[in-house]
């Protein structure tokens, strides 16, 4: 079956810049997760989502946020990009909650912010 | 101080060689460790999964948790060229905010 897709693959912006990027998960898998991942941090949990309700939030300020849509793909939400958000930005879909279920990823989003 | 440590490497070793993986953690609420592996370009996948302290074993890859110490292994036996990748430790646990906190990887080359 399709794994998890994200797009667009590659994204350029500039500062104060806003961005969306999409994920669609897996067939059936109601609960998709975005993720920040960069070489000095590593992956940082950013929310997750879950039948179209944020269900848990890591420690990222307001200017990202997310959202699900009814058949389960979801987009993440950057305003006023700063150079920090340069970053390899992913996503992953599993069938429930994210303690008892695999969490599959997709290949992630680069953003770069000039 | 950062919730899992883990060494960024980068790791190089010889066809067949024994691999050695470390992370550590601060958090003694975590109760469930993983390994992943993530090729370049690629998203992370789940490599191993683990509750609470002791050893798992799938084919040539061990998984140890020593809760004692906060301190997760993964034991590459065999090493091949195929290996070669990032590899990331994840932990957390029900009281830990129901997310999982990764380590920044571990980059591993094997070389023929």
């Amino acid at each position: 079956k399709a794994g998890v897709t994200q797009t667009p693959r590659y994204l350029i912006k500039t500062r104060g810049q806003q961005v969306t990027l999409s994920c669609s998960p897996i067939s059936g898998h109601r609960s998709v997760s975005w993720y920040q991942q960069t070489p000095g941090q590593g992956l940082q949990f950013l929310f997750e989502y879950f039948s179209e309700t944020q269900r848990n939030k890591g420690n990222f300020p307001g200017r990202f946020s997310g959202r699900q849509f009814s058949n389960s793909r979801s987009e993440m939400n950057v305003s006023t990009l700063e150079l920090g958000d340069s970053a390899l930005y992913l996503c992953a879909s599993s069938l429930g909650g994210l303690l008892y279920n695999e969490q599959f990823f997709g290949p992630g989003t680069r953003l770069t912010v000039l | 101080q950062k919730e899992v440590e883990q060494d960024p490497g980068p790791l190089s070793v010889p066809e067949g060689a024994i691999v050695s993986l470390n992370c550590t953690y601060s958090n003694s609420a975590f109760q469930y460790f993983m390994w992943y592996r993530q090729y370049s370009r690629k998203g992370p996948e789940l490599l191993m999964y683990t509750y609470s302290s002791g050893n798992k074993e799938d084919g040539r890859f061990t998984a140890q948790v020593d809760k004692s110490s906060k301190y997760i292994s993964l034991f590459i036996r065999d090493s091949q060229p195929s290996d070669s990748a990032t590899y990331l430790c994840a932990m957390g646990g029900p009281n830990t905010g129901n997310q999982f906190y990764f380590g920044t990887g571990t980059s591993l080359t094997v070389i023929p």
